[in-house]
Parts: C-alpha cells; structure tokens; sequence
C-alpha cells in the first residue's frame, strides 16, 4: 500500500533552525512536494524534488533519497510566521498525489 | 496574485439543501482540475479529477451522484454537494496544476468551509 509517515507534531523557538522528516511508501514515483498549510486556510506549494539531493529556496530548502524513500524539509531563521503545518506529498505512478496528515509546526518565542 | 479562486469561502446550510462551490483557473487555463476534502487534522482527500468537457473522474467512495462536478470551461469548474448532511460539514479545496501532468506544482483555491446544520 502507500503509506507517508511524518511526526504529527514539532515545537521550535524563533530564530532557530528546525527539520521535519517525511517517510514514504508509494506505488511507483514521480517527485516529491512539500506544502504549508496555516490553520482554517489552503495549502501553500514550497518545493518539488525529483532527483536525489537537496533543493535550497530562501529559508526553505528539502532534500530527496529515492532509494530510501525519504525526505525533509529543512527551515531556517524561523519565524512566528512560520507555525503552520506542512505537508509531504509524493506522487505515484499514476501521477496521483498521496497525501499525509502533516507535520504541525509550533514556534515559540 | 492569486491563481485560483475558489467562492464561497464560508457557507452555512441546512441539511437537505444543496450547495454549490465554484472554482476559477485565473491565470491560465486548466484542462483538469482537482477536488479534494480535508476533515479537521486530517489529510488532503482527492475525491475527484474535473476534466474539461468531460465526466469528472470519482475517487473510490465518493459518490458522484452526491458531489456533482461540472467543468464547462477551461477557467471554472463546480462542485454541487447535493441534499447536503451534517457529515458532509468539511474543508472542500479545488486545486489546478500549470504545467505538464507530473512536472507542474499544483495551486490551491482559498478553501470552502462547508456547515450543514
């Protein structure tokens, strides 16, 4: 079966630097997105990785190893802004997106 | 900007009634749109494939008679949640992808939050 498995819930303080970790199980692959989502709203699209290694956009960079069926999703500076959760996304063989619960992301100050 | 619009944000009804939702490709045109659900903390549910011109793709128990999707053109797309039930009361995010099917990130509308009473 498909299966994603990320922590459900992470605490981080203002300014430090935090990873989430998104393990995954899935009939066949074609990238990886991460997504934030803040509370009541839609997600919001961070990165894609297809090939193996690390992304780096801004404060924002995830990282991908197909053959270990991982990936993370790195964030620096923090922010209070930045307390949402954050969602791991492969995509199958049939182009699907499989969707995992997220990881909440609470920073304090 | 926005990329996707999605109307009404917040709807509030009684059960039986039907509702419909609309979702807008503002920046280009979307020959496929997505329908998800997503009940509080849980995951994205992909219920449905919108395709131009075509019959919407139902994801397994979903009931297509119950969640009507109509496509008539390449920017809108519409989700009618029919004789509506308090179980019916969730987060409903229309999503559109802008580039090839697996290369192109998808943009999410703002979300219709959906109360049946």
């Amino acid at each position: 079966g498909q299966n994603i498995d990320q922590p459900t819930e992470m605490t981080a303080t203002e300014g430090a630097i935090v990873q989430i970790n998104c393990t995954y199980q899935t009939s066949g692959f074609n990238g990886l997105f991460w997504y934030q989502q803040h509370a009541g709203e839609a997600p919001t699209f961070l990165s894609y990785n297809v090939l193996d290694g690390l992304e780096e956009k801004g404060r924002f960079s995830s990282f991908l190893s197909r053959s270990k069926g991982y990936s993370y999703l790195l964030l620096k500076e923090l922010q209070m802004k930045d307390s949402a959760s954050y969602l791991c996304a492969p995509m199958d063989s049939n182009y699907q997106l499989i969707w995992g619960a997220g990881t909440k992301l609470i920073i304090k100050p | 900007g926005a990329v996707v619009s999605q109307h009404p944000s917040w709807v509030i009804c009684k059960s039986g009634t039907s509702v419909k939702i609309e979702c807008r490709s503002l920046d280009f045109q979307a020959t496929t749109m997505f329908w998800y659900r997503q009940f509080p903390k849980q995951s994205l549910m992909l219920m449905a494939t919108s395709n131009e011109g075509s019959k919407a793709t139902y994801e397994q128990g979903v009931e297509k008679d119950k969640f009507l999707i109509n496509h008539a053109s390449l920017t809108l797309s519409t989700l009618t949640v029919t004789s509506a039930h308090p179980e019916d009361s969730s987060f409903y995010i229309c999503s559109v992808t802008s580039g090839r099917l697996g290369t192109g990130e998808l943009f999410f509308g703002e979300g219709s939050r959906l109360t049946v009473l």
